[in-house]
C-alpha cells in the first residue's frame, strides 16, 4: 500500500517571503506521479504542480516548484512571493503509472499568508 | 467549458436513512472517481467508474454505492447512514488516458 506523510499540519509566512511545504511518501513503485492540490475554504481542491516520477527535472508552475527527491521519496512545494491568495490547505498526493489507479493523498497542511 | 460539478452542495440526514450524491464530470472526460474528506483530514478513496463499471474500490463497505450513466455522470449512494459518514464527499474526473484529476467543489454530508 501506499502511504503520504505530511508532518507540517500548520504553517505561515509573511506575504513576499517564500515557504516550502513537506511531503513524503512509501511505495514499493517505481513509475508513478506525484501532485500538490490546495483548498482554499470554498474547498475545491485545485491541482497546483505535478510530477512524473521518471522525470529527474524537478517541475516549475510559475511561483510554484518542487524538489523531488526519488531516493529519498520526498516531495517538497516551494511557494515563491507568498501572496495571501495562497492561503489554503495544501495536499500531497500520489498516484501509480497506470490508466485508472486512485490517488493517495496526505492529511494536509494549512498555510496562512500573514499580510 | 464547465469543470466537475456536483449537487447538491450541503446536505443534513439523519442516522439510518439513505442518500445519493450526484456529480457531473469535465467535458470531455469519462472516468469518475469518489473521494470522502472527513473533517481536518486528507480525502480517501471510495471508488472509481468508467464504461458504466465500477473498477475500483477503496476501503469502504458496501453501505457505499455508485453508478455510472451513459453520459459519464454519476451518482454515490450511502445506505443507512452513521454518524461518521458525515464529511465532505468530493467528486473527481479525468481522461481514462490521462493522470490528472480535476476535483468539483464537493456536497458536505451532516449525519445527526
Amino acid at each position: 500500500a501506499q502511504t503520504v506523510t505530511q508532518s507540517q499540519p500548520e504553517m505561515s509566512v509573511q506575504e513576499a517571503e517564500t515557504v516550502t511545504l513537506s511531503c513524503t511518501y512509501d511505495t514499493s513503485e517505481n513509475n508513478y506521479y506525484l501532485f500538490w492540490y490546495k483548498q482554499p475554504p470554498s474547498r475545491q481542491m485545485i491541482l497546483v504542480i505535478r510530477q512524473e516520477a521518471y522525470k529527474q527535472q524537478n517541475a516549475t508552475e510559475n511561483r510554484f516548484s518542487v524538489n523531488f527527491q526519488k531516493a529519498a521519496k520526498s516531495f517538497s512545494l516551494k511557494i515563491s512571493d507568498s501572496q495571501l491568495g495562497d492561503t489554503a490547505m495544501y495536499f500531497c498526493a500520489f498516484m501509480k503509472h497506470g490508466a485508472g489507479n486512485q490517488f493517495y493523498f496526505g492529511t494536509g497542511t494549512s498555510l496562512t499568508v500573514i499580510p | 467549458d464547465a469543470g466537475v460539478t456536483q449537487s447538491p452542495t450541503h446536505l443534513i440526514k439523519t442516522r439510518g436513512q439513505q442518500v445519493t450524491l450526484r456529480c457531473s464530470p469535465k467535458s470531455g472526460h469519462d472516468t469518475v472517481s469518489w473521494y470522502q474528506q472527513a473533517l481536518g483530514q486528507g480525502p480517501q478513496f471510495i471508488f472509481q467508474y468508467y464504461e458504466e463499471e465500477e473498477r475500483q474500490r477503496g476501503n469502504f463497505p458496501d453501505r457505499f454505492s455508485g453508478h455510472q450513466f451513459p453520459n459519464y455522470s454519476s451518482e454515490l449512494n450511502v445506505n443507512a447512514l452513521l454518524l461518521g459518514d458525515s464529511a465532505l464527499y468530493l467528486c473527481a474526473s479525468r481522461d481514462r488516458g490521462a493522470y490528472e484529476q480535476y476535483f468539483g467543489p464537493g456536497t458536505r454530508l451532516t449525519v445527526t
